[in-house]
């Protein structure tokens, strides 16, 4: 079956980097698109972009431009997510998910990974 | 960026009630609406794709519908395994955008 799997909780300082993975198994890796999204605690989801794992093109949101980066290994069909100079405010449950691409943007999302903590506290 | 309200914030219902969610985009959106549940602690989970197209292995009490600017996800006959948020999301435009989510709980 179709799984995503990604790495352990993190605890960062503010202005530190962290870089989540998220290994998938189960489908062609390179058929589909990677999706970062993040929930604060009790508030909603946020979208951090997307990579194509085909391609490897990426989007960002302009609110992150220049801090997030995400990559894909396709030797070993895992993803990373990189933020950096974080602060308090990046706080918050970190999720993969594969994206099904059609006309060149990811379209819907699903299935996801099982969600990262990120917590940035001095 | 496309806005997306939901409505209701919150609703409390019984279990076998009709229940249904709105949503709406600030501009036209076509089709490129999809709807996800999580429940407590879990991650969110895909239950229907451009607007009404019905994920795998979702049960048929859920539906969805629209098109353009104005959504809807309804449950035919809550059950107890429904009770969670709900969360739609446009796939229009970049950046993609959330709604705001809908708390299901229980009357």
């Amino acid at each position: 079956q179709v799984q995503l799997v990604q790495s352990g909780a993190e605890v960062k300082k503010p202005g530190a980097s962290v870089k989540l993975s998220c290994k998938s198994s189960g489908y062609t890796f390179t058929s589909y698109g990677i999706t970062w999204v993040r929930q604060a605690p009790g508030q909603g989801l946020e979208w951090m972009g997307w990579i194509n794992a085909y391609n490897g093109n990426t989007n960002y949101p302009q609110n992150l431009q220049g801090r997030v980066t995400m990559t894909t290994d396709t030797s070993t069909s895992t993803a990373y997510m990189e933020l950096r100079s974080l602060r308090s405010d990046d706080t918050a449950l970190y999720y993969c998910a594969r994206g099904t691409v059609q006309l060149g943007l990811v379209r819907w999302f699903g299935p996801w990974g099982q969600g990262t903590l990120v917590t940035v506290s001095s | 960026d496309i806005q997306m309200t939901q409505s209701p914030s919150s609703l409390s219902a019984s279990i076998g009630d009709r229940v249904t969610i709105t949503c709406r985009a600030s501009q036209s959106i076509s089709k490129y609406l999809n709807w996800y549940q999580q429940k407590p602690g879990k991650a969110p989970e895909l239950l229907i794709y451009a607007a009404s197209s019905l994920e795998s292995g979702v049960p048929s009490r859920f539906s969805g519908s629209g098109s353009g600017t104005d959504f809807t996800l309804a449950i035919s006959s809550l059950q107890p395994e429904d009770f969670a948020a709900y969360y739609c999301q446009q796939t229009y435009n970049v950046p993609l955008t959330f709604g705001g989510g809908t708390k299901v709980e229980i009357k």
